[in-house]
Order: structure tokens, then sequence, then C-alpha cells
């Protein structure tokens, strides 16, 4: 099956510090989008990103489908950005998703 | 377009009962997922239409699961005679072929 693995499965940052969130993959990727899940367990959609690099804001994301990986910058950090970050492939059928990086931002 | 909404937010039932989860996507989003998360555990797959069609299903979903997407618009998640183990959120997420896919705020089920 298709492998994805994130790191780190932690992160606890002071509020303002930058960070990079990494997601492996074992395969070629038709589509591979970053997600935030809120406290509440809603899945927010980030970044739609199968190749490139894409900025929104204080968030940047880029994959590099030959390398099969794909990194999140996180600028300037707030409190709001804590959650599980994950990372997701769709190679047809189904998403597989990794493991996901517990962010924790302290004030 | 409201995003993809999922009712009832919440559902505690008793085990041995059945109960019934609805998913309505993204208009015009041809493809609908179905996803189960356990606490500290990343989303796994469930089911996958295209339009009305079932076109995937996993291993994880017992006989005791079923879904359906009668007109290729909403969709239905039923689990019958639940069990303990059956606690957990359900996601439902829709998107075109090509593009991002978008979750509902989920259904969390307590079985007690």
């Amino acid at each position: 099956g298709i492998q994805v693995e994130q790191s780190p499965p932690d992160l606890i940052l002071q509020e303002g510090a930058n960070s990079t969130l990494r997601c492996n993959f074992s395969d070629s990727v038709n589509n591979l989008q970053w997600f935030h899940q809120n406290p509440w367990g809603q899945l927010i959609n980030l970044f739609y990103i199968p190749s490139g690099t894409k900025q929104n804001g204080r968030l940047s994301a880029t994959t590099v489908a030959t390398e099969r990986y794909s990194l999140l910058y996180i600028s300037s950090s707030q409190t709001t950005d804590s959650g599980v970050y994950f990372c997701a492939l769709n190679t047809g059928n189904q998403f597989y998703f990794g493991t996901g990086t517990s962010l924790t931002v302290i004030p | 377009d409201t995003g993809v909404s999922q009712n009832p937010r919440h559902k505690i039932t008793k085990r041995g009962q059945n109960v019934t989860f609805r998913c309505d996507p993204i208009s015009e989003h041809n493809r609908l997922y179905w996803y189960r998360q356990t606490l500290g555990q990343g989303p796994e797959f469930l089911t996958y239409f295209q339009n009305e069609a079932q076109l995937e299903k996993s291993r994880l979903l017992s006989d005791r699961f079923s879904a359906e997407r009668p007109k290729g618009s909403f969709s239905t998640l039923e689990i019958q005679r639940t069990e303990q183990g059956d606690s957990a959120m359900y996601l439902c997420a829709s998107s075109h072929p090509t593009g991002a896919a978008f979750f509902g705020q989920g259904t969390r089920l307590t079985v007690v």
C-alpha cells in the first residue's frame, strides 16, 4: 500500500517562530493536499499542491513530486495555528493520510 | 455554496442500535468520500462514490456498514447493530475529479 510519513510527529513553538513540516510519500501523486484539523475535528483545506510552490499569507507549501516529498512552512506562528496538520495523497479512488504533525504554539 | 454539510454533528446511541448519517456535498462535486477517525489517529478511508456509483470500499467496512448515494447528490452512511468500537468521528468529503477535496465538520458517534 501507499505509505505517507509525516515529521515531526509533535512540535512545540513559541509564538512568532517559524516551522517546517515534512510529508514523505511512497508513490507517484495525482493530488496532494495539506489540511489543518481544528479543535472541533474539522479538516480545513490549506493547499492543493500536487507539484510546485504555493503561498497563502503566512503559510506556504512546496511539493517535489519527483523526489516524493512535500513541505509546509508556517511563518510567524500564532496560537491559532495550533492543531494537527495532515498531508493526504489521492492516487485515484481514495486519499491516503499521513499520521499528522501535532503543533502547539505557546504565547 | 456553503461547503460540505454533515448531519447530525453528534450522535449518542446504545450498543446494538442502528444509526444513519447524512452528507451533503458541495454542489456539482461528483466525487464523495467517507472516512472514519479515532482519537490520535489519521482519517481512515471507508468508501468512495463517483456520482451514484460506489467505486471503492475499504476492507475495514464490515457488513454492518452500508453507504448510498442514490441520486449522485447527498449520501448516507448507515451502521447496523452498533458496537462500542464504532465510536469515532465520521468524516465526509467531496471533490471534482481533478480538484481539491473539501471535508465537512464530521459526525461524532458515541456508542454506549
